[in-house]
């Protein structure tokens, strides 16, 4: 079945330090990819968005890169800040699913000052 | 603010009870999903609802069921408690079933089982 996997956290950083969050997956057909953030206490949200190979979704200084080849859609950010500490989640969306969401285990960020 | 709401946020209860958890989905929107979010299991797609039908199903036990009713909100029914279904139970909802579709997700019901 499909599959995501992203690496385990958590990542700490110091603000303005660069992020990757690297995600990859397995689905049969072309699914469609996301990126969710969780801040603490709250539900998820959107980050970020890519529904088909080369697309680049970008949000808030957060992009990722739909790479059909090597199967992967990393998380990146040039500059964090400490209100980007959360759990961030790589989630994918088959075509002969619904709209189901299967995420990843999450990653959870923190950053210092 | 998602447009989703849940209800209650948090719910205490013994094992071998039976809870319901209500979600309403953002306005005109027909899909709702239920996840459930474990520290052991992650988050893990439970059911998909589409206009009052069963849509799709993940790994929801036969303990829990739903429905969604004709004004589209949603019941997550969770019968015969025991201490591993203690978890935070999110609802989402979409305008439809695309695979591009975003789904909104609410705050979530945190569930323990005591």
């Amino acid at each position: 079945g499909d599959s995501v996997t992203q690496m385990e956290g958590p990542v700490t950083l110091s603000e303005e330090a660069f992020l990757t969050i690297n995600c990859t997956y397995t689905a049969t057909g072309y699914p469609s990819l996301f990126w969710y953030v969780q801040y603490p206490g709250e539900g998820l949200q959107l980050l970020l968005k890519a529904t088909k190979a080369d697309d680049k979704g970008s949000n808030k200084g957060f992009e990722a890169t739909y790479r059909k080849e090597t199967t992967s859609f990393h998380l990146e950010k040039g500059s964090v800040q400490v209100s980007d500490s959360a759990v961030y989640f790589c989630a994918l969306s088959a075509k002969n699913a619904g709209n189901m969401l299967t995420f990843g285990g999450g990653t959870r960020l923190m950053v210092k000052p | 603010d998602s447009g989703v709401t849940q209800t209650p946020k948090h719910l205490i209860t013994a094992t071998g009870q039976r809870v319901t958890l209500r979600c309403s989905p953002r306005s005109g929107d027909l899909s709702v999903y239920w996840y459930q979010q474990s520290l052991d299991q992650g988050l893990q797609f439970l059911i998909q609802y589409y206009n009052g039908e069963e849509r799709a199903k993940g790994n929801i036990l036969e303990r829990f069921s739903a429905q969604q009713f004709p004004d589209l909100h949603s019941e997550l029914n969770l019968s015969s408690l025991e201490l591993g279904d203690s978890a935070l139970y999110f609802c989402a909802s979409s305008p439809g079933t695309g695979k591009n579709t975003e789904a909104f997700f609410g705050q979530g019901t945190r569930l323990t089982v005591v």
